[in-house]
C-alpha cells in the first residue's frame, strides 16, 4: 500500500530535549516535505527536499533540522526544542515538485508534539 | 512571494446545499493552485488541482474549482452537500521554478453540515 508513515504519532517532551520525528514513504517520491499546522495558520512548511541530499527552507524553519540521506526518509529534528514548537506536524510525499504535473501531495497522519 | 487567503474561517450548509468556498491568491506568475480536504484526525487528501489550461477543474468526490486570473480567485464549489463532506479545506499554491520549490497553504476553512 502507497503511504507516508510518520513515528511516533504522539509525543510529549521537555524544553531542550532533542528529538526527531522520522517520515518515511515507499512510493518513490522525489519531493518531500515538512510542515506544521497550527489553529488560525493553516499549514507551513518547515524544509523541503527536491531529491536526495537536497533540502532547502520552507516559511517556518527556525528551530529545525532536516536531512535526506536516503530517497525515502526524510526526519524532522528539533535539536532543542521550545514550547513555541508545540504543534501538529505533517510530513508529505509527491513525485515531482510543486510547479510539475506530478504533484500530488500524500500526507503522513501526523504527529502531534507537545513541548512542555 | 506567494501567499493564499481563505476568508471564511468557517461554514455552515443544511445537507444538499450547494457549497462555495473562497480562495485568492498572490503570485507573480502562472499559479499551480491545489485544493486538499482534511478530516478530523486525518492528514491532508488532494481534492483537486490546477495547472493549466481549462480554467475548470474536476476533482473527487464531486468537487470542481474553477480558475478566475482577473481575480486571483480559485473557489472550490459543489452542488449538492453530503454529510460526510464536513471536515477542512485548505487551498494552497505551489510556486518556484528549479531547485527553489514551495507550497503555501491557505488558513482553512471549516465546513460544517447540518441535516
Amino acid at each position: 500500500e502507497a503511504q507516508v508513515t510518520q513515528n511516533p504519532r504522539y509525543l510529549i517532551t521537555v524544553t531542550g530535549k532533542k528529538l526527531t520525528v522520522t517520515c518515511s514513504q515507499n512510493m518513490n517520491h522525489e519531493y518531500m516535505s515538512w510542515y506544521r499546522q497550527d489553529p488560525g495558520l493553516g499549514l507551513r512548511q518547515i524544509y523541503y527536499s527536491m531529491n536526495v541530499e537536497v533540502t532547502d527552507k520552507g516559511d517556518v524553519p527556525e528551530g529545525y533540522k532536516v536531512s535526506r540521506k536516503e530517497k525515502r526518509n526524510f526526519p524532522l529534528i528539533l535539536e532543542s526544542p521550545s514550547p513555541n514548537q508545540t504543534s501538529l506536524y505533517f510530513c508529505a510525499s509527491s513525485l515531482g515538485p510543486p510547479t510539475t504535473r506530478n504533484t500530488e501531495a500524500f500526507f503522513g497522519q501526523g504527529t502531534r508534539l507537545t513541548v512542555v | 512571494a506567494q501567499s493564499v487567503t481563505q476568508p471564511d474561517i468557517h461554514i455552515t450548509v443544511s445537507e444538499g446545499a450547494s457549497l462555495e468556498l473562497r480562495c485568492n491568491y498572490s503570485y507573480g506568475a502562472t499559479p499551480y493552485l491545489f485544493w486538499y480536504v482534511q478530516s478530523p484526525g486525518q492528514g491532508l487528501q488532494l481534492l483537486l488541482k490546477y495547472f493549466s489550461g481549462d480554467t475548470l477543474v474536476q476533482g473527487i468526490k464531486g468537487f470542481e474549482a474553477e480558475f478566475k486570473r482577473s481575480q486571483s480567485s480559485f473557489n472550490l464549489r459543489k452542488p449538492s452537500v453530503h454529510w460526510s463532506d464536513a471536515a477542512e479545506y485548505f487551498c494552497a499554491v505551489g510556486a518556484g521554478s528549479g531547485g527553489y520549490q514551495k507550497v503555501t497553504f491557505g488558513t482553512g476553512t471549516k465546513l460544517q453540515v447540518i441535516p
